[in-house]
């Protein structure tokens, strides 16, 4: 199957600050989604970005798929962002109906 | 739109046990995916369902099972339940066409004694 790999495992930042975090993924996908999860378990939905560049006010991402990666920027962070944050995908082709594959995920924490 | 909801939100059984757990996907969309979350084993793929078929299936023992209704909620359950199933379970709604966006439900937590 795919294998998507989320860097960095870690990332704490003072408020302010802008990170970068990033999803390698080994095939073609046909959906890729970034995810929030909230302290509660609930993951909300930042971004379907398959290809190109979106952005939602603070937070903007990038998918290369011909290069097979995805980043998600997050511009002068907030105490709010903290928690973490997935990439999943769909792969391209095969029997892939409704199965999103997931990363690891990046623990995002920022300090006030 | 009301969102992706799931019921119950928490559950406690005990070893051996079965347990169903429910999802209402948002208001026209047809496919329901079920996901696992472990601490050990991150974010899982359960199966997925779309106007009442299993479209696909994860790598799970056979003491997951699902359905779908013909409202589009979803049921999962789990039977002879085991101290490893223990997570977060979610579910995910999208409208059925192949690479839809999925929006999550707020998870049903199960804990296994």
């Amino acid at each position: 199957g795919i294998q998507v790999e989320q860097s960095p495992p870690d990332l704490i930042l003072q408020e302010g600050a802008n990170s970068t975090l990033r999803c390698n993924f080994s095939d073609s996908v046909n959906n890729l989604q970034w995810f929030h999860q909230n302290p509660w378990g609930q993951l909300i939905n930042l971004f379907y970005i398959p290809s190109g560049t979106k952005q939602n006010g603070r937070l903007s991402a990038t998918t290369v798929a011909t290069e097979r990666y995805s980043l998600l920027y997050i511009s002068s962070s907030q105490t709010t962002d903290s928690g973490v944050y997935f990439c999943a995908v769909l792969h391209a082709g095969g029997t892939s109906y409704g199965k999103l594959t997931f990363g690891q995920g990046t623990i995002l924490t920022v300090h006030p | 739109k009301a969102g992706v909801t799931q019921t119950p939100r928490y559950l406690i059984k005990t070893r051996g046990q079965q347990v169903t757990l429910s999802c209402s996907p948002i208001s026209g969309h047809r496919s329901v995916s079920w996901y696992q979350q472990t601490p050990g084993q991150g974010l899982q793929f359960l199966f997925e369902y779309f106007s009442e078929t299993q479209r696909n299936k994860g790598n799970f023992p056979g003491r997951f099972s699902g359905r779908q209704f013909s409202n589009s909620r979803s049921e999962m359950n789990v039977s002879t339940l085991e101290l490893g199933d223990s997570a977060l379970y979610l579910c995910a709604s999208s409208p059925g066409i192949f690479a839809d966006t999925q929006y999550f439900g707020p998870g049903t937590r199960l804990t296994v004694l």
